[in-house]
């Protein structure tokens, strides 16, 4: 069945560093590709899409590009803030009969410290 | 507008009992997921309802997991026998309706657990 897998963390990074947390999935056709965020004691919101390969997603500063050749959507963002510091969570979304159905990783635990 | 509201927030209960967690989705909003978030995981699918009826409920791990969504808006999941296994945060969503195109928005989550 389909399957993301992500970096595991906790990431920690001062501010103004650089981003990146891996992301890569296992899915038949074409899903849509996801970077869910959830800040300190609220639920979780979406951040980012793409629908289609080589298609970037982007929000906030942050960047996700769809690499159907090699399964990945990475996020990165070129220089956090302390306010970045949350939970973010990689998800696809099927193509065909089950495309209303979400599936996530375990989730990367990032702290930015000032 | 108001977002998607789930009620309680905490709930802790004690082995065999039963519980219902409620779910309030975005006004409008015809299709309605239930998630279950386990300690370390990312949220996994339990149920969708497309209006009244459950569309797809082969994510519910056995049959003491249930849900409605009797008037096609506020929908209870239900859990009887509670066992220590199904301490978790149960996430609700709801999107404009089921097409994949559509952003599923989520709710704060309950928080159950099971002593």
């Amino acid at each position: 069945g389909d399957s993301v897998t992500q970096m595991e963390g906790p990431v920690t990074l001062s501010e103004e560093a650089f981003l990146t947390i891996n992301c890569t999935y296992t899915a038949t056709g074409y899903p849509s590709l996801f970077w869910y965020v959830q800040y300190p004691g609220e639920g979780l919101q979406l951040l980012l899409k793409a629908t289609k390969a080589d298609d970037k997603g982007s929000n906030k500063g942050f960047e996700a590009t769809y690499r159907k050749e090699t399964t990945s959507f990475h996020l990165e963002k070129g220089s956090v803030q302390v306010s970045d510091s949350a939970v973010y969570f990689c998800a696809l979304r099927a193509s065909g009969g089950s495309n209303y159905k979400l599936t996530f990783g375990k989730g990367t635990l990032l702290t930015v410290n000032p | 507008g108001a977002g998607v509201s789930q009620t309680p927030s905490n709930k802790v209960t004690e082995k065999g009992k039963y519980v219902e967690l409620r779910c309030d989705p975005i006004s409008g909003h015809t299709a309605l997921y239930w998630y279950r978030q386990s300690l370390g995981q990312g949220p996994e699918f339990l149920i969708y309802f497309q209006g009244t009826g459950a569309a797809d409920d082969s994510g519910l791990p056995n049959d003491r997991f249930f849900a409605v969504r009797p008037e096609g808006s506020v929908s209870t999941l239900k859990i009887q026998r509670t066992e220590r296994g199904d301490s978790a945060v149960y996430l609700c969503a709801s999107s404009l309706n089921g097409r994949g195109g559509n952003e599923q928005f989520f709710g704060p989550g309950t928080r159950l657990t099971v002593l």
